[in-house]
């Protein structure tokens, strides 16, 4: 099975845009969750998605957004960027288990943002 | 509130030296996940283990360990006999088991393996 995809793999913007990055996970998986990864603040959930309704939110502003899709596939969205929100976004995919529940994570390569 | 500690940051190790990373952990929960994934320097985190909160059994995966004590809060992870590609960062990881994937994270602990 491929694993879970990440695109654009490294991306440039300037303070005061908007992006949007985009996460395909592994084929089956219907939960999708999204991390922020700084040297500060190390690894920080942002949120998760299941059947395409946001299920669980980290402490982040509203400037943090995402969605799902029918097809799992997921993107989030950061407007008004600032200097802060340059790092590595994660995405991570989970299959359900036995118990119908979301089980454990596997990762994507991640988004490298920077923020000028 | 739950919270993994992973006070090692850096640890330098000679290969073939067996090395030993600490996780602490603390949540309100009774049932519960705990998690190692290995980031290498390419940066996709690569899953490594995960333990239900009811089974303490240690387990062992080729030169990998693990020993969970749930009377201590610990989760440690030990590598046998290093190797030169095991040189990453370690997260160790926490995560409710109610099915909505909120993982809370430790710091890591950056190992670098010198041949």
């Amino acid at each position: 099975k491929a694993g879970v995809t990440q695109t654009p793999r490294y991306l440039i913007k300037t303070r005061g845009q908007q992006v949007t990055l985009s996460c395909s996970p592994i084929s089956g998986h219907r939960s999708v969750s999204w991390y922020q990864q700084t040297p500060g603040q190390g690894l920080q959930f942002l949120f998760e998605y299941f059947s395409e309704t946001q299920r669980n939110k980290g402490n982040f502003p509203g400037r943090f957004s995402g969605r799902q899709f029918s097809n799992s596939r997921s993107e989030m969205n950061v407007s008004t960027l600032e200097l802060g929100d340059s790092a590595l976004y994660l995405c991570a995919s989970s299959p359900l288990n036995l118990a119908g529940v979301a089980d454990t994570q596997y990762f994507g390569p991640g988004t490298r943002l920077t923020v000028l | 509130a739950q919270k993994v500690t992973q006070a090692q940051t850096e640890i330098s190790v000679v290969e073939k030296e067996d090395v030993t990373l600490d996780c602490v952990y603390e949540t309100r929960d009774t049932t519960y996940y705990l998690f190692w994934y290995k980031q290498p320097p390419s940066g996709e985190l690569v899953f490594l283990i995960r333990r239900n909160s009811f089974d303490e059994q240690n387990e062992i995966s080729g030169r990998y360990s693990w020993n969970f004590q749930k009377s201590t809060s610990s989760f440690n992870f030990t590598i046998t006999a290093s190797q030169v590609v095991d040189s990453a960062v370690y997260f160790c990881a926490l995560s409710e088991a109610g099915g909505y994937q909120k993982v809370t994270f430790g710091t890591g602990t950056k190992l670098q393996v010198i041949p």
